[in-house]
């Protein structure tokens, strides 16, 4: 049971290059997430997945784009990078309805110049 | 709408005090909350949680907290501090149907030998 996978961990991007951030978990969990984490702003949320098929804007969505490709994986695209998305990057999966526990993956540390 | 807000971004203890990480919410209803730890490097771990049960919890490493609704308060302590403890600490609220977290900007606890 791997739990919640990120790939990459690091990831250095020119202004303007586009990205993939990919995220999967392997305990059949419906809801799941991406934040990104900055010093001293905490986590905030990017967008959401209530279930296969849905997307939900978060706090922070501009500039990201979702996929939820399945139960599973749930992917995160920069168009067009900014410096001001340079962050760590955090993926979490949620069980069932009223569990509430949010499980989380590594993390990507994302730098754009 | 929750919020959260955490006293003190960064906290110092001598290995053996008491660690004391403070949380005050903001809730319109009943709010589920939670103390999630950050080691460096790593992603974020649920250390306890209140879902409207027992005021008092327990979680994981030792450490408890209480929540006390008329000082819309959810503090973390623990009684003896070790130096294994160092992490950055985030207090997290979300309300029953949302699963949505939403969290604090964190606090980092340092441990002096």
């Amino acid at each position: 049971n791997a739990g919640v996978t990120q790939t990459p961990k690091f990831q250095v991007l020119k202004t303007g290059q586009s990205m993939t951030l990919q995220c999967a978990q392997d305990m059949n969990h419906n809801s799941m997430y991406w934040y990104r984490q900055d010093p001293g702003m905490g986590l905030r949320l990017i967008y959401y997945s209530a279930s296969e098929g849905t997307t939900d804007k978060g706090e922070v969505p501009n500039g990201y784009n979702v996929s939820r490709l399945n139960k599973r994986e749930f992917s995160l695209r920069l168009e067009s990078a900014a410096p001001s998305q340079t962050s760590v990057y955090f993926c979490a999966s949620i069980g069932g309805w009223y569990s509430y526990e949010q499980y989380f993956g590594p993390g990507t540390r994302l730098t754009v110049t | 709408a929750q919020s959260v807000t955490q006293l003190g971004s960064h906290v110092s203890v001598s290995e053996g005090a008491l660690v004391l990480l403070r949380c005050n919410y903001s809730s319109s209803v009943p709010p589920y909350l939670f103390w999630y730890v950050q080691y460096p490097n790593q992603g974020l771990q649920l250390l306890l949680k209140y879902t409207s049960a027992a005021t008092l919890v327990k979680g994981i490493n030792g450490f408890e907290a209480e929540f006390k609704k008329s000082e819309t308060s959810f503090h973390l302590t623990k009684p003896s501090a070790h130096m294994s403890d160092a992490a950055e600490y985030f207090c997290a609220v979300s309300v029953k149907g949302a699963q949505k977290l939403v969290f604090g900007q964190g606090t980092r606890l340092t441990i002096n030998p």
